[in-house]
């Protein structure tokens, strides 16, 4: 149980073009989802914190135009990287809590490797 | 400002003998700690976590102890086997401050178990 997946696994896109990621829980309902980026040889930093049906929650220095987020429901949230740039390359990570365990631990999605050309 | 350090990048030992991965941490609010497992182009794996109010939580090769006065946390693996090599992530939250418990991430431990 508590299986988290992510899609695409891996995008390449040119620069100025917008992407969309997909995060979903696939056997619990997650109340809460979380964004996540990891630069090489970085910490996991945590971008956003999503709750269902309600307005996304940045972290400072985390653009929301930039980098928006919908949880439509309790079993997909989406992060859509708008006017990619270089910069944006990363690896982007979602975590699903919920379900069972809801007090305990986060459930992470496998990943998505951003490169803009 | 690095609220959770691990400041071993890197960390290599033979099979069969006992990892230690070391945490520190500097915010006082945080009330529970966690281990994740990582390998490349994946996301984190929970392995095992600890509350404040414990000092030890072990999970068959995996023990987590926590030593609040030192801001301290390290995870124990006994014995160490080759598929443990992959990167380990500290993190801790603050639960006592709302519903949504948001993680505070190392930034890792690479493991290397030898054959």
């Amino acid at each position: 149980g508590a299986v988290v997946s992510q899609h695409p696994s891996r995008v390449i896109c040119k620069s100025g073009t917008s992407v969309k990621i997909e995060c979903r829980s696939l056997d619990f309902q997650a109340t809460t989802m979380f964004w996540y980026r990891q630069f090489p040889k970085q910490s996991l930093m945590l971008m956003a914190t999503s709750n269902e049906g309600s307005k996304a929650t940045y972290e400072q220095g985390v653009e929301k135009d930039k980098f928006l987020i919908n949880h439509a429901s309790l079993t997909l949230s989406t992060l859509t990287v708008t006017s990619a740039h270089p910069e944006d390359s990363s690896f982007y990570i979602c975590s699903a809590q919920g379900g069972l365990n809801s007090y305990n631990e986060q459930f992470f999605g496998p990943g998505t490797r951003l490169t803009v050309l | 400002d690095q609220q959770v350090k691990q400041n071993s990048p890197s960390l290599s030992v033979q099979e069969g003998r006992i990892s230690i991965l070391n945490c520190d941490y500097t915010n006082s609010m945080f009330d529970y700690f966690l281990w994740y497992k990582k390998y490349p182009a994946e996301g984190p794996t929970f392995l095992i976590s600890i509350s404040s109010i414990k000092d030890k939580n072990e999970d068959g090769r995996f023990t987590v102890f926590l030593n609040k006065s030192a801001k301290h946390l390290s995870l124990h693996i006994v014995p160490s086997q080759p598929g443990d090599s992959a990167v380990y992530f500290c993190a801790a939250s603050a639960r006592s401050g709302g519903s949504n418990y948001k993680l505070t991430f190392g930034k890792g431990t690479l493991l290397t178990v030898n054959p």
